[in-house]
């Protein structure tokens, strides 16, 4: 079946740490992004990639970074520079009529 | 000025009843509209998209859109209690299948049916 997969579902970081989530996409497209979903706060666009070794910070990038070597893996790195990084990530892509999301991460610093 | 809003809820309806989900947004250059839905502890899963002026049906579901008064908005006849859900409007820039671009969320409107 075609889908967006997410791992880890859950993922603890220690102060200082960097962390990577992964995202792996088999619908062949093109355009992928990664939220970021706070109680109350809606999703939050940190960075998307409409094309291969190309993407964009979104709204919240300040603390992560992202790579898109290959079309179907958009990885997204959480490093110490994010100070308060709990929270539950999605990655995207984006299909005729909308986003398809993946399971998401929830991240917890521990 | 947030880019899409919605009323805030919680919404609490009873079995049955006509739920009905409101949306506005500020960009008049936005030309496609989506509604999510977000069961607790899990990731949003698209129910309805709208592109035109006028209602869209799907099952229990009808979106309406009016671009003059920049408001779209979500109705759901026969709530059933599994339709208790966080509901979330999305906007988009581009045009109809158009993969430029990002969506920008409101909040979500927190939905519970009680039977």
């Amino acid at each position: 079946d075609g889908g967006i997969t997410q791992s880890p579902k859950y993922l603890f970081r220690k102060e200082g740490q960097n962390v990577t989530l992964s995202c792996e996409q088999n619908l062949n497209h093109d355009a992928m992004y990664w939220y970021r979903q706070d109680p109350g706060q809606g999703l939050r666009l940190i960075y998307y990639s409409q094309i291969v070794n190309d993407f964009q910070k979104g709204d919240i990038a300040e603390g992560y970074s992202v790579s898109r070597e290959k079309k179907e893996s958009f990885p997204l790195t959480v490093t110490s520079a994010q100070k308060n990084p709990t929270a539950f990530y999605l990655c995207a892509s984006w299909a005729l009529h909308g986003y398809t999301f993946g399971s998401g991460t929830r991240l917890t610093v521990v | 000025q947030k880019e899409v809003e919605q009323n805030s809820g919680p919404l609490s309806v009873p079995e049955g009843a006509i739920a009905s989900l409101n949306c506005t947004y500020s960009d008049r250059g936005s030309q496609s509209f989506f509604w999510y839905r977000q069961y607790s502890g899990k990731s949003p899963e698209l129910i309805m998209s709208i592109y035109s002026n006028g209602d869209k049906e799907d099952g229990r579901f009808t979106a309406q859109l009016n671009k003059a008064s920049q408001y779209v908005s979500l109705l759901i006849r026969d709530s059933q209690p599994s339709d208790s859900a966080t509901y979330l409007c999305a906007v988009n820039r581009g045009d109809r299948g158009s993969t430029l671009g990002r969506l920008y969320f409101g909040r979500g409107t927190q939905l519970t049916v009680w039977p």
